[in-house]
């Protein structure tokens, strides 16, 4: 499967705890960018990121949420001492390169579950 | 108000039906708009795309834009109950990726 690769697929913490999310982008794909979904609301971009290299954090929460990219290995969303507002589902996208509208391929997503 | 308006639903309908759904936005900023469609439990995925004002169709799919009314619209003719899904539209002013969806519309094409 050379889609966008997300896990794990449901994550279940309690409240205080870190959760991480990784993202492996399309083979061939360099530009990775993190959506959240919470309930009954539209997905919310977060995070844009290439390789070792945050280009716009613009829509990061500005305390407990991190992400990374590094050279080697998948993109993380770590997101620290977790609240019950957090509980949502947290699509990657990636991009061969820098993308133009429309060329983003989504993720089947992690359901984060806080208790 | 939210940047980008879009009826829950659902939306059930006969096979064979002519289906439209719709999009109101509320930033004269934004020059792309796009139709995704996302299953349960699975990821968005784009379905059209159009730049500016007009219409685009592509097989069953044809998405209008009226950027002086600030309303985007997605009709599926000849719907197929493998069209049940929830349908995003989603918009941009020139980021590339930065983009701003609505709720979804869900959408149920019964046989």
């Amino acid at each position: 499967n050379a889609g966008v690769m997300q896990n794990p697929r449901h994550l279940v913490r309690r409240r205080g705890q870190e959760a991480r999310l990784r993202c492996s982008p399309m083979k061939g794909h360099s530009h990775v960018y993190w959506y959240r979904q919470l309930p009954e609301e539209g997905l919310k971009f977060m995070v844009y990121l290439q390789k070792e290299n945050i280009i716009d954090e613009s829509g990061m929460p500005k305390e407990r949420f991190s992400a990374e990219f590094p050279k080697e290995g998948p993109s993380i969303l770590r997101i620290q001492q977790v609240v019950r507002g957090d509980s949502a589902a947290y699509f990657c996208a990636s991009s061969r390169g820098t993308a133009n509208t429309g060329e983003l391929f989504f993720g089947e997503g992690s359901r984060l579950t806080v208790l | 108000q939210k940047e980008v308006e879009q009826d829950p639903g659902p939306l059930s309908v006969p096979e064979g039906a002519i289906v439209s759904l719709n999009c109101t936005y509320s930033n004269s900023a934004f020059q792309y708009f796009m139709w995704y469609r996302q299953y349960s439990r699975k990821g968005p995925e784009l379905l059209m795309y159009t730049y500016s004002s007009g219409n685009k169709e592509d097989g069953r799919f044809t998405a209008q834009v009226d950027k002086s009314s600030k309303y985007i619209s997605l009709f599926i003719r000849d719907s197929q109950p493998s069209d049940s899904a929830t349908y995003l539209c989603a918009m941009d002013k020139d980021s590339g990726y930065a983009l701003n969806f609505g709720k979804g519309t869900s959408l149920l094409v019964t046989p």
